[in-house]
């Protein structure tokens, strides 16, 4: 079955910095990657997603890039501020429609 | 509703009750997921609905966890004869459809003394 990997596990930036969080999937056919936003204690919400016809998507600060070839995309957070520090996971659809999480990232954004 | 709604937001029991989460989805969504998150980690997948009927039932941990959607609204995951291995927090996300993206309810954080 599918298996998703993700890394860094905990990340800290400076104010003003970009981020970079990188997971890899392992099911060729999964076509489907959400990445999601876990604040402490809250729900996961959904920031932005792709699909894999798709090599790039932008929305204003975030962008997710997709390489099939590789089997591996990535979350890109520009001009990070204090508000971006949260748990942030990357998921993958399989074939069957339910989605495979990492393990998640802990991003720090210091002001 | 303007979201997905679980209840109850807080369940303690004790070691063999058995326990019952609600889920509520977005009203029109016909796929409905439920996940188990453990603390400080990731989201793991427990089964999922398209309509009432579960195609996937593949992460349910063993045959004490079962869960049902009648109405293709309203789901029902039951634990029966809880263990301390099954405190975690309950999450419930629902679709438009089974291939369209997922939205998270706040969860049940269940507690077993």
């Amino acid at each position: 079955g599918e298996n998703v990997e993700q890394h860094p596990s905990t990340l800290s930036v400076q104010e003003g910095d970009s981020a970079v969080i990188k997971c890899t999937y392992s099911d060729s056919a999964s076509n489907y990657f959400p990445w999601y936003k876990q604040e402490l204690g809250k729900r996961p919400q959904l920031i932005i997603d792709i699909r894999s016809n798709v090599g790039e998507k932008k929305d204003q600060r975030i962008a997710v890039t997709l390489n099939k070839t590789a089997k591996h995309f990535s979350l890109h957070i520009t001009e990070t501020q204090p508000e971006d520090s949260a748990v942030y996971f990357c998921a993958a659809m399989d074939s069957s429609y339910k989605l495979i999480f990492g393990s998640g990232t802990r991003l720090l954004v210091r002001p | 509703g303007a979201g997905v709604s679980q209840s109850p937001s807080n369940k303690v029991t004790e070691k063999g009750k058995d326990v019952e989460l609600r889920c509520d989805p977005i009203s029109g969504h016909t796929a409905l997921y439920w996940y188990r998150q453990s603390l400080g980690q990731g989201l793991e997948f427990l089964i999922y609905f398209q309509g009432n009927s579960a195609p996937d039932k593949s992460g349910l941990p063993s045959d004490r966890f079962s869960a049902e959607r009648t109405g293709g609204s309203v789901s029902t995951l039951t634990i029966q004869r809880t263990q301390q291995e099954d405190s975690a927090v309950y999450l419930c996300a629902s679709a438009v459809y089974s291939n369209q993206p997922q939205h998270f309810g706040d969860g049940t954080r269940l507690s077993i003394l």
